[in-house]
């Protein structure tokens, strides 16, 4: 149990294009997900959480009106990142915590990583 | 501010045993975990503990003093495919998870 899914698991995309990472709780409904962020040799990076049908929150240093969030269901989650620059290449991976009666930790998705030309 | 400390990279021998450290300082605990990263993989979850003690799963074992603010990690009979990164993480009073840098640990034949 506790499975959760990322698309793609990679993607190459141009500069100034957009693109969406899609994060899905499996086999749970996950009233929380969490984005994260990995460079190279580096730790995870939060970047956003979201709970189920309200705002993402963002964490400091994260631009909001480039990295779109949409948690429009409890087992779907959307993060778009908008017009990506080179530097926006990295290994994004989402989490899912299950609601009431579940524990504390987080399920990790693959990660989905991104290079952008 | 908010800290979790743990070794950058540790070195162990196939079949040995070998021990992660952890210290935090957070504010509000309530909770550390233990995840496993292989390179280019999502970690992976080992272990939860929140109450002082120590926490046996198989092969792998986690300590909790929390007057200590100190944490391990216990990884026996050692295999080569447990090289990978070990992730010390504190969900503080907010329930935020505050990440460790994580250890490399590489297992040598």
């Amino acid at each position: 149990g506790a499975v959760v899914s990322q698309h793609p698991s990679w993607v190459i995309c141009k500069s100034g294009t957009s693109v969406k990472i899609e994060c899905r709780s499996l086999d749970f409904q996950a009233t929380t997900m969490f984005w994260y962020r990995q460079f190279p040799k580096q730790s995870l990076m939060l970047m956003a959480t979201s709970n189920e049908g309200s705002k993402a929150t963002y964490e400091q240093g994260v631009e909001k009106d480039k990295f779109l969030i949409n948690h429009a269901s409890l087992t779907l989650s959307t993060l778009t990142v908008t017009s990506a620059h080179p530097e926006d290449s990295s290994f994004y991976i989402c989490s899912a915590r299950p609601g009431a009666g579940g524990a504390y930790e987080q399920y990790f998705g693959p990660g989905t990583r991104l290079t952008v030309t | 501010g908010q800290n979790i400390d743990q070794p950058t990279e540790m070195t162990a021998t196939e079949g040995a045993i070998v021990q992660i450290n952890c210290t935090y300082q957070t504010s509000g605990f309530n909770g550390l975990f233990w995840y496993q990263q292989h390179a280019g993989e999502a970690p992976t979850f080992l272990s939860y503990n929140v109450l002082d003690g120590l926490e046996e799963k198989g092969r792998f074992s986690s300590f909790l003093s929390r007057s200590k603010g100190y944490s391990y990690l216990l990884l026996k009979e050692l295999q080569m495919k447990d090289s990978a990164s070990y992730l010390c993480a504190v969900m503080d009073s907010n329930y935020q998870l505050i990440w460790g840098a994580g250890t490399k640990l590489i297992i040598k034949p």
